[in-house]
């Protein structure tokens, strides 16, 4: 099985940054994907890592380290509508996604 | 507009009924799951088929079954619903099932079995 950790609550203050840390164990590795999901929504695709280093998409950053197991989703001038769950969900040598138990973001004005 | 759509939206069922779950994508997607999200445990495949006419079991498939006869509809069905499947269940569609692929969620269905 899969072991995806994550903290389970964040807050952090308007124009702020915030930073996610997910740590896994699998069996086999096909890369590393975040998802932003809103009280009673869908999840939405955010980022997806495959080799190490970092990926930068306008105000969220992802970062990977395969050989520590480890990533970060980085949230930089954060916004009130940024308040929600954030989704740490790794690929594994099947090509199926196994998802942490998400970590809750609260913006506070 | 492309997407997923899931029926019902939520739905308040009796223990022992049978019930199906609906899911459509019209994304021309190969690949269709079935997740089911706890609070505290995150999302958990239920089911999954990487092309039409297969399926295949995923992290916790006891209680449901599924079937893919075309491209486009993935319906989840519990044959005798039980109060632990009491969820919200999404339906996630990706080109490929493989490579880069990314997942794209449906809305959801709120399952509640009594």
């Amino acid at each position: 099985g899969q072991n995806i950790d994550q903290p389970t609550e964040m807050t952090a203050t308007e124009g702020a940054i915030v930073q996610i840390n997910c740590t896994y164990q699998t069996s086999g590795f096909n890369g590393l994907f975040w998802y932003q999901q809103h009280a009673g929504e869908a999840p939405t695709f955010l980022s997806y890592n495959v080799l190490d280093g970092l990926e930068e998409k306008g105000r969220f950053s992802s970062f990977l380290s395969r050989s520590k197991g480890y990533s970060y989703l980085l949230l930089k001038e954060l916004q009130m509508k940024d308040s929600a769950s954030y989704l740490c969900a790794v690929r594994d040598g099947d090509y199926k996604l196994s998802f942490g138990a998400g970590t809750t973001v609260t913006v506070r004005a | 507009i492309a997407g997923i759509t899931q029926a019902p939206t939520s739905q308040i069922l009796a223990a022992g009924r049978r019930m199906t779950l609906r899911c459509t994508q019209d994304m021309r997607h190969n690949a269709m799951y079935w997740y089911r999200q706890d609070l505290g445990l995150g999302l958990r495949l239920i089911h999954y088929s990487n092309t039409a006419g297969t399926t295949g079991k995923g992290e916790v498939p006891d209680g449901y079954s599924v079937s893919r006869a075309n491209t486009d509809d993935f319906p989840l069905t519990l044959a005798s619903a039980v109060p632990s499947q009491t969820s919200v269940y999404f339906c996630a569609s990706s080109e490929s099932g493989g490579g880069t692929d990314t997942q794209y969620f449906g809305p959801g269905t709120r399952l509640t079995v009594l």
